[in-house]
């Protein structure tokens, strides 16, 4: 069975821009969770979507975003990039009622410039 | 979720088991002990889980005290491929998929 993909891998943006991630996860997860990882703040939740909707978000301002489509992917989107945004971006899914084991995805590094 | 303390850093000899601790005092009666781990520069990965039982798995064992208060990872036979970052994490089971994954412990496994 494949693994949670994402794509790109990796991207350069400037700031001001925006940017569009994208999460397939594995065959039959219907749970999709989006992830930053920086170096000074380690991994923190974004948000985590169900069936189309979003069901929990962490801490971030509303220049993040995302979307789960009826097929499970999701693509989590963040405009105005400022310098700060500059992190790997983490997805993962899940099985419903696989008690939290997460899936994750290798990440795509964004870099702002 | 209750708060994890872990050591910011271990060693353990290649082919020794490496014990992993874990303290999570304020943990309450609904919530379970995760723990997944980080390998440099490739997304996190589940290990194991428990609630108030020792569990065991292929890759690893989970110890949990008896009064739950703190819990051991054991890695019985760590090889070079464990070196990763480890993280404890406390949350209840019915709560969603947000992982707060804390600072974690840098797990170096050397010849």
């Amino acid at each position: 069975k494949a693994g949670v993909t994402q794509t790109p891998r990796y991207l350069i943006k400037t700031r001001g821009q925006q940017v569009t991630l994208s999460c397939s996860p594995i065959s039959g997860h219907r749970s999709v969770s989006w992830y930053q990882q920086t170096p000074g703040q380690g991994l923190q939740f974004l948000f985590e979507y169900f069936s189309e909707t979003q069901r929990n978000k962490g801490n971030f301002p509303g220049r993040f975003s995302g979307r789960q489509f009826s097929n499970s992917r999701s693509e989590m989107n963040v405009s105005t990039l400022e310098l700060g945004d500059s992190a790997l971006y983490l997805c993962a899914s899940s099985l419903v009622g696989s008690h939290n084991e997460q899936f994750f995805g290798p990440g795509t590094r964004l870099t702002v410039l | 979720d209750a708060k994890t303390t872990q050591p910011t850093s271990m060693d353990c000899a290649e082919g020794r088991a490496a014990n992993l601790p874990c303290n999570h005092s304020t943990i309450s009666g609904n919530e379970y002990v995760y723990w997944y781990r980080q390998i440099h520069s490739q997304g996190p990965q589940y290990i194991i889980h428990g609630l108030k039982n020792n569990e065991t798995n292929e890759m690893a064992s989970l110890i949990i005290t008896e009064d739950r208060k703190s819990s051991t990872l054991i890695l019985p036979h760590a090889t070079l491929r464990d070196t990763a970052v480890y993280y404890c994490i406390v949350r209840a089971g019915n709560s969603g998929y947000a992982l707060n994954f804390g600072k974690g412990t840098s797990l170096l496994v050397t010849p």
